[in-house]
């Protein structure tokens, strides 16, 4: 089973500030998502990045592929209080041809 | 609306006692899974069907089934529940078994 591992698990900050999630693992991912899970509700997706290097960004949010497609990280401008949540990646591929889920980041945003 | 739903959204149940939680798309998907979601564990996936009458385990089926008779359902049953199976419960559904997947709800249940 591949393991996908988010850090930090739990951030707390002030609304404007900047901050970056990391998901690692071990093995090679062919693709990997990003969702947000609010209060009370399943995951959405966020962003898909498929070519090791790709960068996408969403608004305040860019998604970087890590050259060798083992990691990935979320950064986030500004953050605001509508930005509280779960983080969550997913990688597809890696060996098993499954999705697999990293282990999340919880988001707080205060004002 | 394209949409996933589960049925119940919550549930408490004492051990032992049979039970099953719906769930349901209309987006003629083909792909559908069951995670459960733990503290500190994120979703792990207990079963999914690639198609109608296809399916396998995923990486942590034991205590669980599943049947998937019609592409639009896609129940999870718990024979014999246990107190170890209190989570927060996601059916998910995608076209494909790599693509975007859509999640309902969520069930949260409690087994005492």
């Amino acid at each position: 089973t591949q393991l996908l591992e988010q850090s930090p698990q739990f951030l707390s900050i002030q609304e404007g500030e900047n901050l970056t999630v990391y998901c690692n693992s071990s093995s090679v991912f062919s693709s990997l998502q990003w969702y947000r899970q609010e209060p009370g509700e399943g995951p959405v997706l966020l962003v898909t990045v498929v070519t090791g290097g790709e960068v996408k960004k969403l608004k305040r949010l860019t998604f970087q592929f890590g050259d060798a497609r083992k990691d990935s990280s979320l950064h986030i401008t500004a953050a605001q209080p509508g930005d509280t949540g779960l983080y969550l990646c997913a990688g597809t591929g890696g060996g098993g041809n499954k999705l697999t889920f990293g282990t999340g980041t919880q988001l707080k945003v205060e004002l | 609306e394209a949409q996933v739903t589960q049925n119940p959204r919550y549930l408490i149940t004492v051990t032992g006692k049979k039970l099953t939680v719906t769930c349901s798309q209309n987006m003629n998907h083909e792909y559908m899974s069951w995670y459960r979601q733990d503290p500190g564990l994120g979703l792990r996936q207990i079963y999914y069907s690639m198609n109608v009458e296809v399916t396998d385990k995923g990486d942590v089926p034991e205590g669980y089934k599943v049947s998937r008779k019609e592409k639009r359902n896609f129940p999870l049953i718990l024979e014999s529940p246990s107190p170890n199976q209190t989570s927060l419960y996601f059916c998910a559904s995608s076209f494909r078994r790599h693509n975007e997947q859509f999640f309902g709800p969520g069930t949260r249940l409690t087994v005492l």
